[in-house]
């Protein structure tokens, strides 16, 4: 069963770095993922496809301080120079033949 | 300008039906994979449809047998046809371009309530 895990929120301080993860199911450790973000309020926004290799295509506007890099089974998304307005819920997403996966979504609180 | 726009949600009590759309603009359905999506009050992201450019569709099993997704390639039109409508069904209800989602639209709200 293809599964997404995420943890369900982290904190970091304004101006800092953040790591945010999102685990495949083992037997679906090849697949590329998305990243979304849904800032308090509003709809999800697209932030960037991550791939198996690290390589990720980032949407329209978005800051180069989002980063995406990828390790076996685990995508991360890497927020730098954290801002007040980076305070939102990150999803990641994945997909098969006949299927759409979300994570359960991580909260992350800018300090 | 690329973009999706949601419409059709509302009150509707349970049992009942209701169509939602979601208008395309600066890009053609057709050719690209598109989803529904929603997303219960306090709750995270569920998939709920998608519907292929060669026009295989596929469902959640929560929502199968219920559902159907469809498409006016005229209209350029996306649809979500809800019926036999649960208090569960109450959401936000978004409309999503391709495997990526990497278009959104902004949603449309629907509470199934008596």
């Amino acid at each position: 069963q293809l599964v997404l895990t995420q943890s369900p929120s982290a904190s970091a301080s304004l101006g800092a770095s953040v790591k945010l993860t999102c685990t495949l199911s083992s037997r679906h450790s090849s697949y590329a993922i998305a990243w979304h973000q849904q800032q308090p309020e509003k709809g999800p926004r697209y932030l960037m496809k991550l791939n198996r290799d690290g390589s990720h295509s980032k949407g329209d506007g978005i800051p180069d301080r989002f980063s995406g890099s990828s390790s076996g089974a685990e995508r991360y998304l890497t927020i730098s120079s954290l801002q007040s307005e980076d305070e939102a819920d990150y999803y990641c997403q994945t997909w098969d033949t006949g299927i759409q996966v979300f994570g359960g979504g991580t909260k992350l609180t800018v300090l | 300008e690329v973009q999706l726009v949601e419409s059709g949600g509302g009150l509707v009590q349970p049992g009942g039906s209701l169509r939602l759309s979601c208008a395309a603009s600066g890009f053609t359905v057709s050719t690209n994979y598109m989803n529904w999506v929603r997303q219960a009050p306090g709750k995270g992201l569920e998939w709920v449809s998608v519907i292929y450019s060669g026009g295989k569709t596929y469902y959640a099993d929560s929502v199968r047998g219920r559902f159907t997704i469809s498409r006016d390639n005229s209209k350029n039109t996306l649809y979500l046809q809800m019926n036999s409508l649960r208090a569960e069904d109450t959401a936000v209800y978004y409309c999503a371009r391709d495997d990526t989602y990497d278009i959104w639209g902004p949603g449309t709200m629907v509470t199934v309530s008596s």
